[in-house]
């Protein structure tokens, strides 16, 4: 079936350690999203990339980090200096040439413990 | 700067009656599009319904619709004829312009359907 997949689905990590974020889409779609979510409030742009080798800030990019080395695959890793880490994360994708709806993976919950 | 406003943070309706969930928003760009999410409990970003600031027509997609109301900067969502399933939250968004289509999310809204 065509989606987009997110693992782990839960993740606990220890404080100083960096954990990173899978994010697959077999939608062949160019440009892809990850979302932060705190309890209880709306979604912030972490970073997004529109091709392939090319990625951009949101506005919350700091202590993460990501890669585009493949159109299908855009990982997250959240760093020792991401200060509040825990929360759910949301991986999205969008085909550029096929309007403007961002599609959401099932997102993963990451606790620091 | 963009700014989605959700003022409603918690809704009941009951079961097959509609229900219209508030949102505004503050943009300084000219095209720009508005949608709407539903999040249920497992965490998952459902995509609803889309409207551009162009189109002349309220979008609809099932028992969802839009009321756009420009100059009033509102995007409203109307369910009709609730269902038990329609309880969860419900995220406003706004693209920013044309680049990268990035969304700016509104805080949302809990809807709790009631049998």
């Amino acid at each position: 079936d065509g989606g987009i997949t997110q693992s782990p689905k839960y993740l606990f990590r220890k404080e100083g350690q960096n954990v990173t974020l899978s994010c697959e889409q077999n939608l062949n779609h160019d440009a892809m999203y990850w979302y932060r979510q705190d309890p209880g409030q709306g979604l912030r742009l972490i970073y997004y990339s529109q091709i392939v080798n090319d990625f951009q800030k949101g506005d919350i990019a700091e202590g993460y980090s990501v890669s585009r080395e493949k159109k299908e695959s855009f990982p997250l890793t959240v760093t020792s200096a991401q200060k509040n880490p825990t929360a759910f994360y949301l991986c999205a994708s969008r085909k550029v040439s096929a309007g403007n709806t961002i599609y959401f993976g099932e997102g993963s919950w990451l606790t620091v413990v | 700067a963009q700014k989605i406003t959700q003022t409603q943070p918690g809704m009941f309706v009951q079961e097959k009656e509609a229900v219209t969930l508030d949102c505004t928003y503050d943009t300084s760009d000219q095209s720009y599009g508005l949608f709407w999410y539903k999040q249920p409990s497992s965490g998952e970003m459902i995509f609803l319904i889309y409207q551009g600031s162009y189109d002349e027509q309220n979008a609809t997609e099932g028992r969802y619709s839009l009321n756009f109301q420009k100059a009033r900067k509102s995007a409203n969502l109307v369910i009709s004829a609730s269902q038990l399933g329609d309880s969860a939250m419900y995220f406003c968004a706004m693209r920013r312009g044309n680049a990268g289509n990035m969304l700016t999310f509104g805080g949302g809204t809990r809807l709790m359907v009631k049998p």
